[in-house]
């Protein structure tokens, strides 16, 4: 069963503005991850957040995690065409240091206006 | 360094047909994983291996054998295939150790997109 659920299903926005999108889980996990994908192409991962952090950064990237909601939030900002694509939460819930694989959320699907 | 790459790219099969889903990677990672992807969804687990030697079920596994080769390679069969195997498949290899702590990025190959009439 999915463990994340993403939202919005879908966000179009123009370019230059901020995209939020959030991410909700079920079970108690030892990591979040966020990963982008393009249409038609492989996964490349974004961001990693411990569960015992609160708040993460990478270049335009900003990435919350309240472990007492279970819930995810991903932040761009200045948004570029370049960033259309899909973007999932994936989390680590398993006693294999992650080496039992991740579970996905069906993904938010991020389209910016030029 | 190529990363992980996968073969074929596209396949059609026919109900009831064989093949096996090809995957490599080129940096040294104990752990290795298959993922599909269906339309609209996430990726769903199907096997993986933590390390050379072992393999488990993931979420979805009914339908699939897998087959770790070495260090490198991650094989996914399916012996019977069924129009509900069409889907996108993903294989990706992480760093991640069962005798280490979490937090490891996984790496994902490029997708074979299988289609079963």
């Amino acid at each position: 069963s999915q463990q994340g659920e993403e939202d919005p299903q879908a966000l179009s926005i123009q370019e230059g503005e901020n995209a939020t999108m959030n991410c909700s889980y079920k079970t108690s996990i030892n990591n979040l991850q966020w990963y982008r994908q393009n249409s038609g192409r492989g996964l490349v991962h974004l961001i990693l957040i411990r569960s015992n952090e609160r708040e993460k950064h990478s270049g335009r990237l900003r990435v919350t995690l309240d472990t007492s909601k279970k819930s995810s939030s991903l932040l761009i900002t200045a948004s570029r065409a370049a960033d259309t694509a899909s973007y999932f939460c994936a989390t680590d819930a398993g006693s294999g240091g992650g080496a039992d694989g991740l579970t996905f959320g069906k993904g938010t699907h991020l389209i910016i206006q030029p | 360094n190529a990363g992980v790459t996968q073969t074929p790219k596209f396949q059609v099969l026919k109900t009831g047909q064989s093949m096996t889903l090809q995957c490599a990677q080129d940096m040294n990672h104990n752990s290795m994983y298959w993922y599909r992807q269906d339309p609209g969804m996430g990726l769903r687990l199907i096997y993986y291996s933590a390390s050379e030697g072992t393999t488990d079920k993931g979420e979805v596994p009914n339908g699939y054998n897998v087959s770790r080769l070495n260090k490198r390679e991650f094989s996914l069969r399916l012996e019977s295939a069924a129009p509900s195997q069409t889907s996108v498949y993903f294989c990706a290899s992480s760093e991640a150790n069962p005798s280490r702590g979490g937090g490891y990025e996984q790496y994902f190959g490029p997708g074979t997109r299988l289609t079963v009439t």
